[in-house]
């Protein structure tokens, strides 16, 4: 199994541009979530999806920020516009009914200058 | 709601002396409680969880960690650690019943010194 599958690993860009962020979950996993992480503020969660349906949003920092989960799949956390205090590293974790451990990707660094 | 206080930011200990990172939780619910290692530039990888049973668990790499209710703590102890252990540690809490995210503490930098 390819574990959980994020791109870019990384991602430069200037404040103002539009950013988006991908997650391929673990086949079969039902549940997916995505989380931040500053030095500030530490891992925090932003939106999770249950069988491709969004449950809790309430972390999501601004409408800025947005996400979709079109199929079990593939999900995407969208930035528009970007800003510096966005910088961070963003994970993506996924998980299945059974055993409650989230299984996480390697994470996208993102730097807006 | 919850919150996860881990009481210790850095932890510097010699190699093959024992450790001990330590955890506690509040929550007005039922609980699961995990312990994931975060290695430097990737993504967290589980070391153990409690979901029920045996207070006492074990995981990889020789981690095990005591669950106490009365005292809401879910320390995290290895007898022997090695310059390999050396990474960043996260104690997680989340709620009996379906998929349900992960609240975490802000996390124990491990380092051990040769």
């Amino acid at each position: 199994d390819a574990g959980v599958i994020q791109s870019p690993r990384h991602e430069v860009t200037e404040m103002g541009q539009e950013v988006t962020l991908r997650c391929k979950p673990i086949s079969g996993h039902n549940s997916l979530f995505w989380y931040r992480q500053t030095m500030m503020r530490g891992l925090e969660l932003l939106i999770y999806f249950n069988n491709n349906v969004p449950i809790d949003d309430s972390g999501m920092p601004e409408d800025r920020f947005s996400a979709k989960m079109p199929n079990a799949s593939f999900s995407t956390l969208k930035i528009q516009p970007s800003e510096p205090r966005d910088s961070a590293v963003y994970f993506c974790a996924s998980t299945a009914n059974v055993g409650h451990e989230q299984f996480f990707g390697p994470g996208t660094r993102l730097t807006v200058l | 709601a919850q919150s996860v206080t881990q009481l210790d930011s850095q932890v510097p200990v010699f190699e093959e002396a024992p450790v001990e990172l330590r955890c506690n939780y509040s929550s007005s619910v039922s609980v699961y409680l995990f312990w994931y290692v975060q290695y430097p530039n990737q993504g967290l990888q589980l070391l153990l969880k409690y979901l029920s049973g045996s207070t006492l668990v074990k995981g990889i790499n020789g981690f095990e960690a005591e669950f106490n209710k009365s005292q809401t703590s879910f320390h995290l102890r290895k007898p022997s650690v090695h310059i390999s252990d050396t990474a960043e540690y996260f104690c997680a809490v989340s709620s009996w019943g379906g998929n349900t995210p992960l609240v975490f503490g802000k996390g124990t930098r491990l380092s051990v010194i040769a």
